[in-house]
């Protein structure tokens, strides 16, 4: 059974770092783009980053470049957001996905059950 | 970027009622497009890819049509269950991203 397990979310001054995990378990993990899709309270999903089989290639949207790393470790299955110079706006919850790509089309097959990020003084 | 637009950003229908829902990219993505459902309090959930496949375990009442800029998702009959926020994602000019629509919020009347 795929799992996709996050941690680290918690409060965090603005201005302030946090590092999120992500466990994967139950498929070949380093067969698979990964991806970080965050939701505002009350608002839509935005990606956040997706990283490539081997960690050589990563992207992030605009909002995000500079502050956030992505980052993965393929012996330990685990996928991890650096978040640095926190803002307010960064307050969502976070979630990581498997991207599985099918017939040239890409698209989040399995996700986990996201960690809460609250940027507040 | 390629932009995904959603329409009507919500809908309240009745128990049993066809509900359709529309997804417009401001450029063509051929058949490239995917269909989540999010549950309050819940992570999204893949529904359908390449704009008609049912992933597996999605129950036959869910059905994708479309390809290139206009995309429909319908329930054809309307569960309780099925109260939920949809969302479209576009699959195509991977990478750098994938975008998804703003939303759809179907509600029970």
């Amino acid at each position: 059974e795929v799992q996709l397990v996050e941690s680290g979310g918690g409060l965090v001054q603005p201005g302030g770092s946090l590092r999120l995990s992500c466990a994967a378990s139950g498929f070949t993990f380093t067969r698979y783009w990964m991806s970080w899709v965050r939701q505002a309270p009350g608002k839509g999903l935005e990606w956040v980053a997706n990283i490539k089989q081997d960690g050589s290639e990563k992207y992030y949207v605009d909002s995000v470049k500079g502050r956030f790393t992505a980052s993965r470790d393929n012996a330990k299955n685990s996928l991890y957001l650096q978040m640095n110079s926190l803002r307010v706006e960064d307050t969502a919850v976070y979630y990581c996905a498997r991207i599985y790509d099918v017939w040239g089309g890409y698209y989040r097959d399995y996700w986990g059950q996201g960690t809460l990020v609250t940027v507040s003084s | 970027d390629i932009q995904m637009t959603q329409s009507p950003s919500s809908v309240c229908a009745s128990v049993g009622d066809r509900v359709t829902i529309t997804c417009r990219a401001s450029q063509g993505i051929s058949s490239w497009l995917a269909w989540y459902q999010q549950k309050p309090g819940k992570a999204p959930k893949l529904l359908i890819y390449a704009a008609s496949n049912l992933q597996s375990g999605v129950p036959s009442r869910f059905s994708g049509y479309g390809s290139g800029t206009d995309f429909t998702l319908t329930i054809s009959s309307l569960q309780p269950e099925d109260i939920a926020t949809y969302y479209c994602q576009r699959g195509n000019s991977f990478p750098p991203g994938l975008t998804f629509g703003g939303g759809t919020k179907v509600e029970i009347k």
